[in-house]
């Protein structure tokens, strides 16, 4: 298998612009996570999908961001409008009958 | 409010010693403590998981150990290979049972 696909790996944008992060979890992994990790804070929880449903989003800073999970093989992480301190690297885990969770490369996100 | 406390920050030692990490946790009803370790670049990989005091597991030079409050990553005779950053997260019974609280880690340099 593959692993957890992340795309992009790199993203620099300019404040204001919409940012759109995409993830592949593991094929038969029913359940998916999005992840943010700062110097500052470490790795946080963002939200939290099962079967495809939104369980947990209260990680989700503000309304700028939104996630979507339309099928089992594909997720998408949205910043819209983008701010600097958004800067972050963003990490898709997904995590199948057991309790492991499988993280992605990452996708590193600048906004000047 | 659930919480987990890494140190030391970090640790260098010279290959050959060896020494322990150590994860303090705070959980309202503890389902699993995770470890995972996390190259520069690179999203975190799963080492282990630990669901009662008093177990143990091994892999090569690693071995994880849980208390009641605690968990102790020993890292036997380290090589410069064993050299990155060593997260320790825990997952609760309430509440949204997938989510990760995972600390700040401990960066780990081992010299030739």
């Amino acid at each position: 298998d593959a692993g957890v696909i992340q795309s992009p790996r790199h993203e620099v944008t300019e404040m204001g612009q919409e940012v759109t992060l995409r993830c592949k979890p593991i094929s038969g992994h029913n359940s998916l996570f999005w992840y943010r990790q700062t110097m500052m804070r470490g790795l946080e929880l963002l939200i939290y999908f099962n079967n495809n449903v939104p369980i947990d989003d209260s990680g989700m800073p503000e309304d700028r961001f939104s996630a979507k999970m339309p099928n089992a093989s594909f997720s998408t992480l949205k910043i819209q409008p983008s701010e600097p301190r958004d800067s972050a690297v963003y990490f898709c885990a997904s995590q199948g009958h057991g309790e492991t969770q499988y993280f992605g490369p990452g996708t590193r996100l600048l906004v000047l | 409010e659930d919480q987990v406390t890494q140190s030391p920050e970090a640790l260098r030692l010279q290959e050959g010693e060896s020494s322990s990490l150590n994860c303090s946790y705070t959980v309202s009803g503890l389902r699993g403590l995770f470890w995972y370790r996390q190259d520069p670049g690179k999203g975190p990989e799963f080492l282990f998981t630990l669901y009662s005091a008093g177990e143990e597991k091994e892999k090569e030079r690693l071995k994880a150990t849980l208390t009641k409050k605690e968990s102790f990553l020993h890292i036997t005779a380290p090589k410069p290979e064993d050299s990155a950053t060593y997260l320790c997260a825990v997952q609760a019974h309430s509440g949204n049972t997938g989510k990760l609280i995972f600390g700040q880690g401990t960066t780990l340099q081992v010299k030739p």
